[in-house]
């Protein structure tokens, strides 16, 4: 089974800041990463398919890159709405998520 | 638009079993594009995917629960279910279904049923 690993766990961050956090795979995924960010009490919601390619109505803020086996999601200005925890998923093999990136306000 | 809807018990007993029902509206599960899933999420901790079916029954599931888990689906009711047995505390979680898109893309999202397994 592949394995997602994702860094930092949490941080603290400031609206205005550049955000960005990491996602390894324990093999080769080629770009079958996807993102999304859950809010307390909500549902996940599906921010970037495909390592970079965003979904419609995600604020261009928002970013993802990679491949292989190291992938980064990056809010370019981070914004109060975005205080979330932030997941990734590989879709290469089955699927398996990472155990997600808190994003807290500074 | 399209909904999904988890039902069921929200309180099991150990060594029993849960059985959980997704009621899709807006659009027909018998799609030849999607498949149709289960994630959990245990409180304060990350997302498992359970398990996906298709329409015609085509079934995958997750390794580390596949001998626990049977996914059904029931197109006359635009339904799909999810059987685990043999709860412990472990089981206890946040049971979401889903649609699978293509690369196991999730897009729609039940709102959610904690399932809390107690004597």
């Amino acid at each position: 089974d592949i394995q997602m690993t994702q860094s930092p766990s949490s941080l603290s961050a400031s609206v205005g800041d550049r955000v960005t956090m990491t996602c390894r795979s324990s093999q080769a995924i080629g770009r079958s990463l996807n993102w999304y960010q859950q809010k307390p009490g909500t549902v996940p919601k599906l921010l970037i398919y495909g390592a970079s390619t965003l979904e419609a109505g995600v604020p261009s803020r928002f970013s993802g890159g990679g491949a292989v086996t190291d992938f980064t999601l990056t809010i370019s200005s981070l914004q109060p709405e975005d205080f979330a925890t932030y997941f990734c998923q590989q879709a290469y093999s089955s699927t398996s998520f990472g155990g997600g990136t808190k994003v807290e306000i500074k | 638009q399209l909904q999904l809807q988890e039902s069921g018990p929200r309180l099991v007993k150990p060594s029993e079993s849960l059985s959980l029902t997704c009621t899709v509206s807006g659009a027909s599960i018998s799609s030849d594009d999607y498949y149709w899933g289960w994630v959990r999420q245990p409180p304060g901790k990350g997302l498992e995917f359970i398990g996906s079916i298709f329409y015609r029954g085509k079934t995958y599931y997750n390794s580390s629960l596949r001998s626990r888990v049977t996914i059904s689906v029931d197109t006359s009711r635009n339904q799909f279910s999810l059987r685990l047995t043999s709860l412990t505390a472990a089981d206890t979680a946040v049971y979401f279904c889903a649609r699978r898109d293509t690369g196991y893309t999730l897009r729609y999202w039940g709102q959610g049923i904690l399932v809390t397994v107690s004597s």
